[in-house]
């Protein structure tokens, strides 16, 4: 079975620097996607940025980058220039392709502070 | 975040009670799932309807019991919970096995907090 592991419980980054979230995972299949999920204090989960697996390249999504290490099984979320409104729970999560339905297998969470 | 709406947004129960949860989706997708949200734990998978057909249900107990009327609007019918219970209840659709993943994407509502006494 798959699982996902997020390591950093909390981190924290000032305003306007760099910050790196990091997720690994296991799975013996050689397709699927990736994704992260962002969670703020009391308001939806809304996705953030996502991966497939066959794809070398890194996606990108404005401040949002991942870094994607299929080898490692490693799947990282950097955020550039931080903002204030980017404080949330950030979940990252691993999907299997195809099939009749699109179960998402959740890591436990990293807790993102963000200082003025 | 009208996509996916959630009703009620808290709801507090006794153990005896019989409450249900609601969910409606806005985008026109044909699956839905509910997820429970503990702390300090990852999200669990509850349920999956796929073209309003139960496709999956992860041992969840008894006590709840989901239902899904249409490919819009998906409930949870919750009955004699217990206080292990009290979660962030989260609702979520996709436009399931559509082939491309930017669709299958899972858009969740607000969510429920559901506390049992």
């Amino acid at each position: 079975a798959q699982t996902v592991t997020q390591s950093q419980p909390e981190m924290s980054v000032q305003e306007a620097e760099t910050v790196t979230l990091s997720c690994t995972y296991d799975t013996s299949e050689s397709d699927y996607y990736l994704f992260w999920y962002k969670q703020p204090p009391s308001r939806q989960m809304i996705l953030v940025i996502r991966q497939e697996a066959y794809k070398q390249q890194n996606a990108t999504e404005n401040r949002f980058s991942v870094n994607f290490q299929k080898a490692a099984k490693s799947f990282s979320l950097k955020i550039s220039d931080s903002q204030l409104g980017d404080a949330a729970m950030y979940f990252c999560a691993y999907r299997s392709p195809g099939g009749a339905t699109n179960k998402l297998i959740f890591g436990t969470g990293t807790l993102l502070a963000v200082q003025p | 975040e009208t996509g996916v709406t959630q009703t009620p947004r808290h709801l507090v129960m006794g153990m005896t009670n019989k409450k249900s949860l609601k969910c409606e989706q806005h985008l026109g997708h044909n699956a839905m799932y509910w997820y429970k949200q503990s702390a300090k734990k990852p999200l669990e998978l509850m349920f999956v309807y796929s073209l309003e057909e139960r496709v999956e249900n992860n041992s969840v107990p008894s006590r709840f019991s989901p239902e899904c009327p249409n490919s819009s609007h998906l409930f949870l019918h919750l009955h004699t919970l217990q206080p292990e219970d009290s979660a962030l209840y989260l609702c979520a659709s996709s436009q399931a096995s559509s082939g491309e993943v930017a669709k299958d994407t899972q858009y969740f509502g607000p969510g429920t907090r559901l506390t049992v006494l």
